[in-house]
């Protein structure tokens, strides 16, 4: 079992609509959770990122981290078709060197 | 600011023949890192370095050697280029606090490497 799991999709939306995209892990120790955007043929992007549980908003973009279920989410509203990408989430134990990757979700939003 | 800059963009190389994938950052980050993405397995970590004349091994090693002699370089080379080896190769740099990761990574651009 991986230790960070994600949904591939493909995820498709219309314009306007409200996204989540969702992890699960496993390991207790996850402290950093992050989110990346990453477009076609580009490198990742950093859109959030938090630390421990609770909610964390930026400007369309909503993260959330629920430790008791070790479930984070990426909220996004409003969404456009340049949001169209495979958002990558991460996570960290505090005072490591290594950050784990889930495998992606494609996002399409239709106009 | 250039942020992490990777060359080359795209490489085909033959089996058995070894190359270096160019790494660069600008921004002073202490900690760097190569991942390769390959379809369905995410970003998986080849080595990484928290600072000039250290390095570790990450997930996937093996085939791969990196040094660290500046603060704004770390090469990956391949020894013997093998087909397995085909994918996209990411290098990633950020700021340390007391020994740790902070405030996630900067990603370069990607090379796409193709073995034949």
């Amino acid at each position: 079992q991986k230790e960070v799991e994600q949904d591939p999709g493909p995820l498709s939306v219309p314009e306007g609509a409200i996204v989540s995209l969702n992890c699960t892990y496993s390991n207790s120790a996850f402290q950093y959770f992050m989110w990346y955007r990453q477009y076609s043929r580009k490198g990742p992007e950093l859109l959030m990122y938090t630390y421990s549980s609770g909610n964390k908003e930026d400007g369309r973009f909503t993260a959330q981290v629920d430790k008791s279920s070790k479930y984070i989410s990426l909220f996004i509203r409003d969404s456009q078709p340049s949001d169209s990408a495979t958002y990558l989430c991460a996570m960290s134990p505090r005072g490591y060197q290594k950050v784990t990757f889930g495998t992606g979700t494609k996002l399409q939003v239709i106009p | 600011n250039a942020g992490v800059t990777q060359t080359p963009k795209f490489q085909v190389l033959k089996t058995g023949q070894s190359m270096t994938l160019q790494c660069a950052q600008d921004m002073n980050h202490e900690y760097m890192s190569w991942y390769r993405q390959d379809p369905g397995m995410g970003l998986r970590l080849i080595h990484y370095s928290v600072g000039a004349g250290i390095t570790d091994q990450g997930e996937v090693p093996n085939g791969y050697n990196v040094s660290r002699s500046t603060t704004e370089d770390f090469p990956l080379r391949l020894l013997s280029a093998a087909p397995s080896q085909t994918s996209v190769y990411f290098c990633a740099s950020s700021v340390m606090t007391a020994g740790y990761l902070e405030g996630g990574y900067t990603f370069g651009s990607g090379t796409r490497l193709t073995v034949v």
